[in-house]
């Protein structure tokens, strides 16, 4: 069974463009989160998508967004990049909407701002 | 305060040892808790998940969570080389303003040296 699959792996942007992460969740998972993972913060919440709705959002501002698909791949969106976005950005997805239903994660996407 | 400590290391052990790590918590809210582990360059990798008080063993790993306390721990025996890695501590609470929401620690770098 496939898993979580992120594209791209690595990225190199410039400060004031945007960026679109995409995720492809395991074969029948619905839930799928997104994590921004920094040696700072650690692993951040970014949001959460379950049947396309945008369900949970953590503390980031308005510049990430993202969405999901009717086949539950979902996008992440960075506008106007800034030099503290550099980052890993992860995916997790999960079976139901349950909060307890275990979370597996993508290998990421690595981020660069230049 | 972090709602999530986790003492990051680094912890470097003789192959064959014992290895305890440990995370404390705040948020009495918190029903699930989940061990990963995550090599470098690599996504997390779920190695436990329980959610109520008490021992779960799997393999050479076990997870001790103790809901009074507000502690867990993960527990690895005969440590071996291949388990070099930065160990994440993850807990959820159930529903609500918490889908699809995982709360990490900071991470423990594990070192085991042949």
């Amino acid at each position: 069974k496939a898993g979580v699959t992120q594209t791209p792996r690595y990225l190199i942007k410039t400060r004031g463009q945007q960026v679109t992460l995409s995720c492809s969740p395991i074969s029948g998972h619905r839930s799928v989160s997104w994590y921004q993972q920094t040696p700072g913060q650690g692993l951040q919440f970014l949001f959460e998508y379950f049947s396309e709705t945008q369900r949970n959002k953590g503390n980031f501002p308005g510049r990430f967004s993202g969405r999901q698909f009717s086949n539950s791949r979902s996008e992440m969106n960075v506008s106007t990049l800034e030099l503290g976005d550099s980052a890993l950005y992860l995916c997790a997805s999960s079976l139901t909407a349950d909060s307890n239903q275990p979370q597996h994660f993508g290998d990421g996407t690595r981020l660069s701002i230049l | 305060q972090k709602e999530v400590e986790q003492d990051p290391g680094p912890l470097s052990v003789p192959e064959g040892a014992i290895v305890s790590l440990n995370c404390t918590y705040s948020n009495s809210a918190f029903q699930y808790f989940m061990w990963y582990r995550q090599y470098s360059r690599k996504g997390p990798e779920l190695l436990m998940y329980t959610y109520s008080s008490g021992n779960k063993e799997d393999g050479r790993f076990t997870a001790q969570v103790d809901k009074s306390s507000k502690y867990i721990s993960l527990f690895i025996r005969d440590s071996q080389p291949s388990d070099s890695a930065t160990y994440l501590c993850a807990m959820s609470a159930a529903g609500g303003t918490s889908y699809g929401k995982l709360t990490f620690g900071q991470g423990t770098i594990l070192t085991v040296h042949p």
